[in-house]
């Protein structure tokens, strides 16, 4: 059964780097493509990124200037990185595993981050 | 970007209801429309892809129809544990883009 599993911190300063990990059991991260997507307080769902095996990127245009994402295949582990961050960053952040049709067929439970000082 | 306008964005229906949800997209996505339910506290969860594919485990009374750029999710008959926001999206092109959503009350 594939389980994803975010964690990182739960408080981040304005102007400061939101780092964020995704740890996969039951599939290979070194298959399919990965996907972060976020979630405001009481709003909807927002598209991140995704990012193939091969480590092949495609963000958000609206965050690409600020988004990072890699793979750690000795870990069987995503992480995302978002820098510099305002508290228009404020979510619940989750990672997805792509299906072939590009929906998103395994979600983590998500994880909240806020901004604020 | 491709906007995905959902409607209505509230609804109330009783258990046993049949509940149609639409979505549409600013322009032609083919079949590349997926739908989610998200319940409070919850991460979504895929219902169907591809328009009209029923994903595993999920139950028969959801199904979805649509091409091009409009789109329907039906739930046939509402049991207690449907009442959630629902969600469309699509996997055309990028950035991927989600509706706004649907929330389902009793």
């Amino acid at each position: 059964q594939v389980q994803l599993q975010e964690s990182g911190p739960g408080l981040v300063k304005p102007s400061e780097t939101l780092s964020l990990t995704c740890t996969v059991s039951g599939a290979s991260i070194s298959s399919y493509s990965w996907s972060w997507i976020r979630q405001p307080p009481g709003k909807g769902l927002e598209w991140i990124g995704y990012m193939y095996y091969s480590g092949s990127t495609n963000y958000n245009p609206s965050l690409k200037s600020r988004v990072t994402t890699s793979l750690d295949t000795s870990k069987n582990q995503l992480s995302l990185s978002l820098s510099p961050v305002t508290a228009a960053d404020t979510a619940v952040y989750y990672c997805a595993r792509d299906t072939d049709s590009g929906s998103l067929g395994y979600w983590g439970q998500g994880t909240l981050v806020t901004v604020s000082s | 970007d491709i906007q995905m306008t959902q409607s209505p964005s509230s609804l109330s229906a009783s258990v046993g209801d049949r509940v149609t949800i639409t979505c549409r997209a600013s322009q032609s996505i083919s079949s590349y429309l997926n739908w989610y339910q998200q319940k409070p506290g919850k991460a979504p969860n895929l219902l169907i892809y591809a328009a009209s594919s029923l994903q595993s485990g999920v139950p028969s009374r959801f199904s979805g129809s649509g091409s091009g750029t409009d789109f329907t999710l039906t739930i046939s008959s509402l049991q207690p544990e449907d009442f959630a926001t629902y969600y469309c999206q699509q996997s055309y092109s990028t950035p991927r883009t989600f509706g706004q959503g649907t929330k389902l009350e009793i």
